[in-house]
């Protein structure tokens, strides 16, 4: 089961771009890397999910080095409304269904 | 697309009280998952349903917890007793299928305070 550490807490300014980084040394060779956000008093919500390299949609993009124990959401110019707390997760290959292991994840806050 | 439904948003029950939640997950989504999240955790998975089949119940304090899935829809999870301990944010969600390149979706969860 690989391990995610990520910092507790981030601060950032509106209209900064932001960059949460995980760290996930036991990465499986099956495993993807995913992120979710979560608001207070709301379930998580997906963000975005990647194997290797780079990633991009709408809300943000993932940056996956070539040894993929570590990752990077990277959130372009933040809006108040952007603060969360975000979870960098590894799926667990044990029984080839998905079985996502949250940590504390990383509370960002987004001030004006 | 209507999304996952749970009920009831809250709950305050005395300890060694039962409770259950009710979910029902978005139509097609053949797997479920109920969460526990205690203030300031991330949430921890109790168990998780392929159809109405449990796939892992690892972590789900058998003793006092209990889950089913019916006909393969909706679910609900019981406490008997409740501890002091089980005060958290219980949380659904649903997924296409159980593979991880699958993304979860959660519903708003239930807020159970134990006194």
């Amino acid at each position: 089961l690989a391990k995610t550490t990520q910092p507790i807490s981030m601060d950032s300014y509106e209209g900064q771009e932001v960059n949460i980084t995980c760290s996930h040394n036991n990465i499986a060779t099956n495993d993807y890397i995913t992120w979710y956000q979560q608001f207070p008093s709301q379930g998580p919500r997906f963000i975005i999910q990647g194997y290797k390299t780079k990633v991009t949609n709408e809300v943000a993009s993932l940056f996956i080095p070539a040894d993929r124990k570590s990752s990077t959401l990277s959130l372009p110019r933040v809006s108040l409304s952007d603060t969360a707390v975000y979870y960098c997760l590894v799926g667990d290959r044990g029984t080839g269904f998905q079985k996502l292991v949250f940590g504390t994840g990383t509370r960002l806050l987004v001030s004006p | 697309e209507a999304g996952v439904a749970q009920s009831p948003r809250y709950k305050i029950i005395e300890k060694r009280q039962s409770v259950a939640f009710w979910c029902n997950p978005i139509s097609g989504h053949a797997t479920l998952y109920w969460y526990q999240q205690i203030l300031g955790q991330g949430p921890k998975l109790l168990i998780q349903f392929q159809n109405n089949g449990v796939v892992d119940d690892s972590q789900l304090p058998k003793d006092r917890f209990s889950a089913e899935r019916l006909k393969g829809v909706d679910s609900t999870l019981k406490i008997q007793p409740a501890k002091l301990e089980d005060s958290a944010v219980y949380l659904c969600a649903s997924s296409l299928a159980a593979s991880q390149h699958y993304e979860q979706y959660f519903g708003p969860g239930t807020r159970l305070t134990v006194t």
